[in-house]
């Protein structure tokens, strides 16, 4: 069946480094991926997203990667912060129209001072 | 999200009883959802409506209903509650463009005994 995953459940980095975060997805008829952000207490929080029209989309400090060829998004975090710390999930739709978003199992992101 | 507000935050409850989980939004969305979280399970959906006239299953709606009072207002009920409903769920909206974001709000932690 299809399925969302995350490559590794926690990621360590140094403040002030980039992060990636990386994620594969099994359905080739996906058009559109999210990026959300879970810190402890809170409901995930909305990143970036991107269509299945493109291959890179930046935000703020953020930068999505899609890469369709072998099914792959992985999430950059510039000049990460100590406030980036937190769970980081992937989410595919390929029902279109009907928010019914499949949710990768989640990467730790953790910042060292 | 302050837009989307789920009460209550926390409840534990013994196997059996009836409970139920208030999610409203200020958002002016007409979609929302209703997902749960379980550790290594990532977040898994199992209602959504579309509308004040509109029910439709998720992937896991075994054991649950859920009654859309208005359009800013889902409520999810657990007609009688067991163990393996302990999980930590989320209501989410979006509005009703093709490839519109899901909005969490902060959750509720339910605990069966």
């Amino acid at each position: 069946g299809e399925s969302v995953g995350l490559h590794l459940p926690t990621l360590s980095v140094q403040e002030g480094d980039n992060s990636i975060i990386n994620c594969a997805y099994s359905n080739s008829a996906s058009d559109y991926f999210i990026w959300y952000k879970q810190e402890s207490g809170k409901g995930p929080q909305f990143i970036i997203d991107i269509r299945s029209n493109m291959d890179k989309r930046q935000g703020q400090r953020v930068t999505v990667l899609l890469n369709k060829t072998v099914k792959h998004l992985s999430l950059q975090i510039a000049a990460t912060q100590p406030g980036d710390s937190a769970v980081y999930f992937c989410a595919e739709t390929f029902s279109s129209n009907t928010g019914k978003l499949i949710f990768g199992q989640g990467t730790t992101l953790q910042v060292k001072p | 999200d302050a837009d989307v507000t789920q009460t209550p935050r926390n409840r534990i409850t013994k196997t059996g009883k009836r409970i139920m989980l208030e999610c409203s939004q200020t958002k002016g969305h007409d979609r929302m959802y209703w997902y749960r979280q379980d550790p290594g399970l990532g977040l898994r959906l199992i209602y959504y409506s579309f509308d004040v006239k509109d029910i439709n299953k998720g992937e896991i709606s075994d054991g649950y209903s859920v009654s859309r009072q208005a359009q800013a207002k889902f409520s999810l009920s657990l007609e009688s509650a067991i163990p393996n409903q302990t999980a930590l769920y989320f209501c989410a909206t979006s509005a009703g463009q093709r490839n519109s974001p899901l909005h969490f709000g902060n959750g509720t932690r339910l605990t069966v005994t």
